[in-house]
């Protein structure tokens, strides 16, 4: 089946700190990866995709590499800033017709 | 290019109740998804139209059902409301069908059932 485990939140970082964030996925066939962004009050927003493996993704300051051998799509960027507080979610789509998101990782950055 | 637009943006219902969510998509996108959103559960698909036609459904009851329409607007009905219905509900558009084209996400419909 299909299916995205992301790691356990809450995470808190002082600002300028280097983000990781992990993500790995079980999928039929050849999905291709998201990455999502939440602020309080909103919808998800795109901030990153790769189609196909090797591929890296990047957008702000993130970057993800869609890693086949490992079955993982980790977020990172090298410092963060307080706005980055937000929750990320890791997602998949095997055909287009469905998305499959992990349960969402809560960033905090502190000044 | 305006995003996608949900309505309204809350709603209090009470058990037994029904309810209907409104969605409008990016002009041009053909293809409307709905997912449910929960402390518990997480981002959960509901279900996926493109031209007007259901092309996949989650697992969820009957309850719950959707519609397009020509002009690729979405509709999300809940019958016989739940307590266990309150939720975000996200409607999110995308441009094609395929695996590489992402959803763009409305700011999502609050239901909270009393």
């Amino acid at each position: 089946g299909n299916s995205v485990t992301q790691m356990e939140g809450p995470v808190t970082l002082s600002e300028e700190a280097f983000l990781t964030i992990n993500c790995t996925y079980t999928a039929t066939g050849y999905p291709s990866l998201f990455w999502y962004v939440q602020y309080p009050g909103e919808g998800l927003q795109l901030l990153l995709k790769a189609t196909k493996a090797d591929d890296k993704g990047s957008n702000k300051g993130f970057e993800a590499t869609y890693r086949k051998e490992t079955t993982s799509f980790h977020l990172e960027k090298g410092s963060v800033q307080v706005s980055d507080s937000a929750v990320y979610f890791c997602a998949l789509s095997p055909t287009g017709n469905q998305f499959y998101f992990g349960t969402g990782t809560s960033l905090t950055v502190i000044p | 290019k305006a995003g996608v637009t949900q309505t309204p943006r809350y709603l209090i219902k009470t058990r037994g109740q029904q309810v209907t969510l409104s969605c409008s998509p990016i002009s041009g996108h053909r293809s409307v998804s709905w997912y449910q959103q929960t402390p518990g559960q997480g981002l959960q698909f509901l279900f996926e139209y493109f031209s007007e036609t259901q092309r996949n459904k989650g697992n969820f009851p009957g309850r719950f059902s959707g519609r397009q329409f020509s002009n690729s607007r979405s509709e999300m009905n809940v019958s016989t409301l739940e307590l266990g219905d309150s939720a975000l509900y996200l409607c999110a558009s995308s441009y094609q069908q395929g695996r590489d084209s992402p959803l763009h996400f409305g700011n999502g419909t609050r239901l909270t059932v009393t």
